[in-house]
């Protein structure tokens, strides 16, 4: 079956780095995305990767590696605005993307 | 960058009565819909992929004649909820992908909140 795993909620304090992974196991691979989703509204882009290595974005990088089905969402210079949930997801072979359940993260002052 | 619109942005209804969400997709053809779902503090679930011009294709275990996915043009996609009931009640979001795009990206809406009373 297709699967997405990413950590469940993460704590990280502000000005700090926090890196979020993602694991995943799908029916074909035409990229992985990140987004972030703030209570109540829905997900905004943040990155795609369909090739391996590292993609900088400002504060936010994302890498991936499609060998080992893995990817990471770096986020530095962490404000306190950063806090919501991060989600991974990844377009199968139909295009359909597959969510994961999201990681919230909490950042402290 | 590509913008998709929902309207309404929350609609409160009584037990019984049907509601239809539009979601459009405002400088871009999107050939391709999605409609997801998203109960409080769960991630996404994805109800139907809405096809321009044909037949939508809903997720197992969502019921088709209960919500009605209509695709007429290249822009515009709408979710009828028939016979609302409050446990129905929930987080509704389209995304649309710009076919044109080579980042695949799925642009999503604002999202409805729905609460059926």
């Amino acid at each position: 079956g297709q699967n997405i795993d990413q950590p469940t909620e993460m704590t990280a304090t502000e000005g700090a780095i926090v890196q979020i992974n993602c694991t995943y196991q799908t029916s074909g691979f035409n990229g992985l995305f990140w987004y972030q989703q703030h209570a109540g509204e829905a997900p905004t882009f943040l990155s795609y990767n369909v090739l391996d290595g590292l993609e900088e974005k400002g504060r936010f990088s994302s890498f991936l590696s499609r060998s080992k089905g893995y990817s990471y969402l770096l986020l530095k210079e962490l404000q306190m605005k950063d806090s919501a949930s991060y989600l991974c997801a990844v377009m199968d072979s139909n295009y359909q993307l597959i969510w994961g359940a999201g990681t919230k993260l909490i950042i402290k002052p | 960058g590509a913008v998709v619109s929902q309207h309404p942005s929350w609609v409160i209804c009584k037990s019984g009565t049907s509601v239809k969400i539009e979601c459009r997709s405002l400088d871009f053809q999107a050939t391709t819909m999605f409609w997801y779902r998203q109960f409080p503090k769960q991630s996404l679930m994805l109800m139907a992929t809405s096809n321009e011009g044909s037949k939508a294709t809903y997720e197992q275990g969502v019921e088709k004649d209960k919500f009605l996915i209509n695709h007429a043009s290249l822009t515009l996609s709408t979710l009828t909820v028939t016979s609302a009931h409050p446990e129905d009640s929930s987080f509704y979001i389209c995304s649309a992908r710009d076919v044109t795009s080579e980042s695949n990206e799925q642009f999503f809406g604002p999202g409805t909140r729905l609460t059926v009373l």
